[in-house]
C-alpha cells in the first residue's frame, strides 16, 4: 500500500543539526511532490514547503528559509528535512506528506508520514 | 501568508450534524477550488477527509461532506459519532503557489 515511513524521534541540543528522513513505498516516488509540515506542541499544522521530486527544486514557506533544507535520494525513494542551528522553538512534530503537483499547483496532502518528534533541549 | 480562520471548537451530540467553517480571502479559499480537510486524532498523523472542496477519498465515510461559498469553505459532519471527536484542519492553495492551513478546530462529541 501507499505509505510514508519517517525516521525516529530525535533529542538534540541547541545549536546542533538534525536530519529527518521520509521513505516512500507503494507508488512511483517521482510522480508526486513531497511536503513538510510542522506541528509545535499543542499547536496547529504549519506548511513548511515542498520539494519537486523530479527536479529536486525546493520551495520554502515564509519562516522556513535559511536553516531548513529539503533534499532527496530518489534511488531509495526518500526525502529529507535538515534543520541546522537548532533552537528550542524548533521542538515539534515534523510530518512529510505527499501531494499531486500539476503545473505548479500543490494539491491535497495524502498520504502522511507518521511524524518525527524533534526535541531541542539543553 | 496568514493562516485560514477556523473556530477554535465546535460540539454536538451523537446523531446531530455540525459544520466547521474555514474563512480565507480571494487569494486562497475564494480564488481556487483547492480546499482540503484533515482529521487528526490525538497522537496521530492527520488524515485526508475531503479534497478539492467537496470530494471524498475512498474509505472516508459518506457522513463527511464539504462545500464552499465565496471566501469560506465548510466541512459538514452528519450523524455525529463518538469516533468523530478529533481536531480538524482546512488547507487551501494560494495565489503565491503555496499551501496554507487553518488554525484547527477541536470537535467534541457530547
Amino acid at each position: 500500500q501507499v505509505q510514508l515511513v519517517q525516521s525516529g524521534s530525535e533529542l538534540k541540543k541547541p545549536g546542533a543539526s538534525v536530519k529527518v528522513s521520509c521513505k516512500a513505498s507503494g507508488y512511483t516516488f517521482t510522480s508526486s511532490a513531497m511536503n513538510w509540515v510542522r506541528q509545535a506542541p499543542g499547536q496547529g499544522l504549519e506548511w513548511m514547503g515542498w520539494i519537486n521530486t523530479n527536479t529536486g527544486n525546493p520551495t520554502y514557506a515564509q519562516g522556513f528559509t535559511g536553516r531548513f533544507v529539503f533534499s532527496l535520494d530518489t534511488s531509495v525513494s526518500t526525502a529529507y528535512l535538515q534543520i541546522s542551528s537548532l533552537k528550542t522553538e524548533d521542538t515539534a512534530m515534523y510530518y512529510c506528506a505527499s501531494s499531486t503537483m500539476i503545473r505548479g499547483v500543490i494539491y491535497w496532502f495524502d498520504p502522511w508520514g507518521q511524524g518525527t518528534l524533534v526535541i531541542v533541549s539543553s | 501568508q496568514s493562516a485560514l480562520t477556523q473556530p477554535a471548537s465546535v460540539s454536538g451530540s451523537p446523531g446531530q450534524s455540525i459544520t466547521i467553517s474555514c474563512t480565507g480571502t480571494s487569494s486562497d479559499v475564494g480564488g481556487y477550488n483547492y480546499v482540503s480537510w484533515y482529521q487528526q486524532h490525538p497522537g496521530k498523523a492527520p488524515r485526508l477527509m475531503i479534497y478539492d472542496v467537496s470530494n471524498r477519498p475512498s474509505g472516508v465515510s459518506y457522513r463527511f461532506s464539504g462545500s464552499k461559498s465565496g471566501n469560506t469553505a465548510s466541512l459538514i459532519i452528519s450523524g455525529l459519532q463518538a469516533e468523530d471527536e478529533a481536531d480538524y484542519y482546512c488547507s487551501s492553495y494560494t495565489s503565491s503557489s503555496t499551501r496554507v492551513f487553518g488554525g484547527g478546530t477541536k470537535l467534541t462529541v457530547l
